[in-house]
């Protein structure tokens, strides 16, 4: 099973700032990797496919990169409506296994 | 617009049985693979099983394996079997629809079902 392990847990940062969240695969996944966004009470919201492909709707502000084992998301300036929970996901073996998350949290 | 609706969530006693079931609108259904995910209460995401848009291949988490039985027809429905349930299958569960040629990749996500064992 690969393991997808997210970094950091939670992170603490104020509107307008940049972010970078990381999420590190056990081993190759190539470019299979999928980022999820998920609010209280929400479902997840698909935002980038494809390690660096834009979702349909996703704003500008978020960007992937990466491929084989180390990819990152990250959100250039940050709005109000981004603070939530961030899930990456591999899709390159079964069984398909996501990271624990990282929360972005207001600072 | 892409609609997914799960149902049939609730209290079982553990051992007990439960059907899921996701109603799909807005899109042709068998052409798509869909999946279901799980989120035990405040933990992360878990995927649970896999069908192929034809039905024809299944897949199961380790966990589930032997207990739970994915299917789909073709009144647009996902359905999830789940016997011999446990206090850890205790969670939300999602079905989710996979895109265009990335079967796996969910881009649609119904809003949930809690299933909830415990005596």
């Amino acid at each position: 099973e690969i393991v997808m392990t997210q970094s950091p847990a939670t992170v603490s940062v104020s509107p307008g700032e940049r972010v970078t969240l990381s999420c590190r695969a056990s081993q190759s996944v190539r470019s299979n990797l999928v980022w999820y966004q998920q609010k209280p009470g929400q479902a997840p919201r698909i935002v980038i496919y494809d390690a660096s492909t834009r979702a349909t709707g996703i704003p500008a502000r978020f960007s992937g990169s990466g491929s084989g084992t180390e990819f990152t998301l990250t959100i250039s300036s940050l709005q109000s409506e981004d603070f939530a929970v961030y899930y990456c996901q591999q899709y390159n073996n079964w069984p398909i296994t996501f990271g624990g998350g990282t929360k972005v949290e207001i600072k | 617009e892409v609609q997914l609706v799960e149902s049939g969530g609730g209290l079982v006693q553990p051992g007990g049985s439960l059907r899921l079931s996701c109603a799909a609108s807005g899109f042709i259904f068998s052409n798509y693979a869909m999946t279901w995910v799980r989120q035990a209460p405040g933990k992360g995401l878990e995927w649970v099983s896999s069908i192929t848009a034809s039905g024809g291949t299944t897949y199961y988490a380790d966990s589930v394996k032997g207990r739970f039985t994915i299917s789909r027809d073709t009144s647009n429905t996902l359905s999830l079997q789940m016997n011999s349930l446990r206090a850890d299958d205790t969670a939300v569960y999602y079905c989710a629809k996979g895109m265009t040629n990335r079967w796996w990749t969910f881009d649609s996500w119904g809003q949930g079902t809690l299933v909830t064992v415990s005596s």
